[in-house]
């Protein structure tokens, strides 16, 4: 059984600082997906990468995915109050399996 | 244009009684899956509906049932309650069941065991 597991658990930062949340896997990819949820909704799908090595930036939002495909991390440039949510990693499902497999997620506070 | 949408939003439910919660997808989507978020963790796949069939099942037990009708909406529903449901049971829509496709949340349900 795959595990997904995401640090750290808890994050609480000012407005304006940098953060980096990781995600590991104990087996490959599929393909990684970061979704982020904030309270009282669902997730929203934020990218998704399927190379190893690849890199992806929305706005202030970079995504890197390990060049063995077991790993990924977010980085956020100057944290603003809006970034607060829950942050998922997720394997989409293979084999044309359209199910996805979540991580235990981080939870980011940002404080104005 | 409306997203997905699940009614109710909150459910207070006693141990042993059953549930039903209701699902409506994007319109043009086809397909419907099912997730159980416990508070703290990440959503978990229940089921996956493509045109009326279960195209996929997660590891739940038998209480836990689920139909797609012909407007493909869907319905879940858990018999047999245990303190242990309660959870944020989510809703997913997609055009197909295809891996490719992205899937689309709704709110959720917020169900209660007491």
């Amino acid at each position: 059984t795959q595990l997904l597991e995401q640090s750290p658990q808890f994050l609480s930062i000012q407005e304006g600082e940098n953060l980096t949340v990781y995600c590991n896997s104990s087996s490959v990819f599929s393909s990684l997906q970061w979704y982020r949820q904030e309270p009282g909704e669902g997730p929203v799908l934020l990218v998704t990468v399927v190379t190893g090595g690849e890199v992806k930036k929305l706005k202030r939002l970079t995504f890197q995915f390990g060049d063995a495909r077991k790993d990924s991390s977010l980085h956020i440039t100057a944290a603003q109050t809006g970034d607060t949510g829950l942050y998922l990693c997720v394997d989409r499902g293979g084999t044309g399996a359209n199910n996805l497999f979540f991580g235990t997620g981080t939870r980011l506070t940002v404080i104005p | 244009d409306a997203g997905v949408t699940q009614s109710p939003t909150h459910l207070i439910k006693t141990r042993g009684q059953q549930v039903t919660l209701r699902c409506s997808p994007i319109s043009g989507h086809k397909s419907v899956s099912w997730y159980q978020q416990v508070l703290g963790q990440g959503p978990q796949f229940i089921f996956q509906y493509y045109e009326k069939e279960e195209r996929g099942r997660g590891n739940f037990p038998d209480r836990f049932s689920a139909r797609q009708f012909p407007n493909y909406s869907s319905e879940l529903n858990v018999n047999a309650l245990l303190l242990g449901d309660s959870a944020l049971y989510l809703c997913a829509s997609s055009k197909t069941s295809r891996s490719t496709d992205e899937q689309f949340f709704g709110p959720g349900t917020r169900l209660t065991v007491l």
